[in-house]
């Protein structure tokens, strides 16, 4: 069973034009994380939530909104989207945000090019 | 000072001999420290965790931990072809957890 899925793998899209990420962990763990990996593979993280709640929430442009409708989901909505949104964005989850948040559990990726 | 840093590499190890990666942490209140491997398309995968001063061992891993000097390194006995990956370095500063930009770490067959 996968522990922590997102959907898409890929997404190719024009510039300007609005897209999702979902992801969802399967593991119980009540914090999850959005990061961004760019080109030269520095992971930055982006927001994370605990328990639906939005704990941290990085310097990223508003066109980026996270939504948790549950403690198992958290999706990335992305509005007019530009040639440096693309990367390869990672979905993360811990038992935690304390701590021993840094023990994450990390979807597959979505990798994101805006043409 | 760059919160956590890394050498970037390449570093180059020999099958069998001892790989050893190293990180500095810019915050003195740190508490908690994490390896991750991430093979070259994949995602990050948690190798080790460590909270407190000295080793932690974990099979061919052994994590360090000096929180006076604030440094943190990782050590891979007998090392494997399979072990070449980039290794991430990741500090809890401020209760968010802060990456390196990794070690690419290359074994030699």
């Amino acid at each position: 069973d996968t522990a922590v899925s997102q959907t898409p793998k890929y997404l190719v899209t024009q510039m300007g034009n609005d897209k999702s990420i979902k992801c969802e962990q399967n593991l119980g763990h009540d914090t999850m994380y959005w990061y961004k990996q760019d080109s030269k593979k520095f992971l930055k993280i982006m927001f994370s939530y605990n328990n639906k709640e939005l704990i941290i929430n990085e310097t990223v442009p508003n066109r980026f909104s996270p939504k948790s409708p549950d403690k198992a989901h958290l999706n990335l909505h992305i509005n007019s989207l530009e040639l440096g949104d693309s990367a390869v964005y990672f979905c993360a989850s811990s038992q935690n945000s304390g701590t021993g948040g840094g023990e994450q559990f990390f979807g597959p990726g979505t990798r994101l090019t805006v043409l | 000072q760059k919160e956590v840093e890394q050498n970037s590499g390449p570093l180059s190890v020999p099958e069998g001999a001892i790989a050893s990666l190293n990180c500095t942490y810019s915050d003195r209140g740190s508490q908690s420290f994490f390896w991750y491997r991430q093979y070259s398309g994949k995602s990050p995968e948690l190798i080790m965790s460590i909270y407190s001063n000295g080793d932690k061992e974990d099979g061919r891993f052994t994590a360090q931990l000096n929180k006076a000097s604030q440094y943190v390194s990782l050590l891979i006995r007998d090392s494997q072809p399979s072990d070449s990956a980039t290794y991430l370095c990741a500090v809890n500063i401020h209760h968010k957890i802060i990456f390196g930009k990794g070690t690419r770490l290359h074994i030699l067959p």
